[in-house]
């Protein structure tokens, strides 16, 4: 069965660069989330999409920004990179907003 | 709002016994629960839900959880360990949908790491 796709795996930028993550849903999910995990951490949720509009938003910092595509991809924007921004960065889908997410692989971040 | 606790950061269990990992959760209404695993450079695998249905919630892999409203905990139980369960476990809630202005994100435990001993 298909599952999410995260686009890139791996990243590595330098402090104050830009970082742009992609996440292609589960054919027919319309709903989209983005959690963050720091090294040893659990998952914090930082924003969400459904429909292509913005349906929630966490603990997102305002340097990123998100938005979801009429094909119901995403991608996170991030900008002013700091080292702390280095995480693993999970997209989940869903269809319909109240059903199971599920998460793709993620994209390691490193900021050096 | 709504909170995971998750007892014992490290698990460790020989090959064939229990496991047990527990959860407890703390939410104004009764949540949906979530048993999420995660093998090391992987993402978070589904192992099994709660969505106020039947409170015994039988999972992938062997995996069941009972939840227990009067406990408040959704602990999650495999009768004989496997190697291959080595791996990083994180118990999740959520409100149902709207209720207190939830979007359906999901609040995680700090995850608890089981290691399998031969």
């Amino acid at each position: 069965a298909a599952g999410v796709i995260q686009s890139p795996r791996h990243l590595i930028k330098e402090k104050r660069e830009t970082a742009t993550l992609k996440c292609y849903p589960i054919p027919r999910h319309d709903t989209v989330y983005w959690y963050q995990q720091g090294p040893g951490q659990d998952p914090q949720f930082l924003i969400s999409f459904y429909e292509k509009m913005q349906s929630d938003k966490g603990s997102i910092p305002d340097r990123f920004s998100a938005q979801q595509f009429s094909d119901y991809h995403s991608e996170l924007n991030m900008s002013s990179l700091e080292l702390g921004d280095s995480a693993l960065y999970f997209c989940a889908s869903s269809l319909d907003v109240p059903d199971t997410q599920y998460f793709g692989p993620g994209t390691r971040l490193t900021v050096l | 709002a709504q909170s995971v606790t998750q007892l014992g950061s490290h698990v460790s269990v020989s090959e064939g016994a229990l496991v047990l990992l527990r959860c407890n959760y703390s939410s104004s209404v009764p949540p949906y629960l979530f048993w999420y695993v995660q093998y090391p450079n992987q993402g978070l695998q589904l192992l099994l839900k709660y969505t106020s249905a039947a409170t015994l919630v039988k999972g992938i892999n062997g995996f069941e959880a009972e939840f227990k409203k009067s406990e408040t905990s959704f602990h999650l139980t495999k009768p004989s360990a496997h190697m291959s369960d080595a791996a990083e476990y994180f118990c999740a809630v959520r409100l149902p949908m709207n209720y207190g202005g939830s979007q359906g994100n999901l609040i995680f435990g700090k995850g608890t790491k089981l290691s399998v001993k031969p």
